[in-house]
């Protein structure tokens, strides 16, 4: 257990849909990635945010956004959603300054 | 930009052999290496890493890496493959990003499959 929880573990939806998915951090860590893994680009970083801001950007659709409150818990925002996006998307979290980072165990979204 | 490539996509040995997971990796700077491990529905559990020092690294489970400069290789290795080995392997390299960021990048992964 790394100490990174998601939820929900499971996400079934309809294309043109909005969901929500959640990750809380290891305690203490300011740092929370969020990747996605599907079948067509493999594992992908999406976005990062430290402390609650925004710090690094990767392969992330503009139907896509994330915050990070004041707790530090983030949440990744997929919106008009399209069967191409089911896929596992991971968080993951670290110190600052550190170069190892700590998956969660992932929520699996499915669009039909 | 950085990159990973796993050149083996599909890997099957006998339970007892030996393994070898290769990975290459183009990065400009030091990298920071990563084996990670994952089984079917599973998320990513870290094996092992690499970040400077000696370059023969131990981790989980009887795995170990060799960081070869050289040949920008960081291949994963075990000794007596156990059934409970068959899953999917992804090396990965962390990448530092402008504004102080940083990502992993991760190879396509290997599958391997265990045969008894």
């Amino acid at each position: 257990d790394s100490g990174v929880t998601q939820t929900p573990k499971h996400l079934i939806t309809a294309t043109g849909q909005r969901v929500t998915l959640r990750c809380s951090p290891r305690s203490g860590d300011l740092s929370v990635y969020w990747y996605q893994q599907s079948l067509d680009q493999g594992l992908q970083f999406l976005i990062q945010y430290y402390n609650g801001e925004e710090r690094a950007k990767g392969n992330i659709l503009e139907r896509f956004s994330a915050q990070q409150f004041p707790d530090l818990h983030s949440e990744l925002n997929l919106s008009s959603l399209e069967l191409g996006d089911s896929a596992l998307y991971f968080c993951a979290s670290n110190v600052q300054g550190s170069n190892e980072q700590f998956f969660g165990p992932g929520t699996r979204l499915t669009v039909l | 930009a950085q990159s990973v490539t796993q050149p083996d996509i599909h890997i099957t040995v006998s339970e007892g052999a030996s393994l070898e997971l290769r990975c290459n990796y183009s990065y400009g700077a030091t990298p920071y290496l990563f084996w990670y491990v994952q089984s079917p529905g599973q998320g990513l559990q870290l094996l092992l890493k690499y970040f400077s020092g000696d370059t023969l690294v131990q981790g989980i489970k009887g795995f170990e890496a060799e960081f070869k400069r050289s040949q920008s290789s960081f291949n994963l290795r075990k000794p007596s493959v156990h059934w409970s080995d068959a899953a999917e392997y992804f090396c990965a390299v962390v990448g530092i990003l402008t504004g102080g960021g940083n990502k992993l990048t991760f190879g396509t992964g290997t599958q391997l499959k265990v045969e008894l």
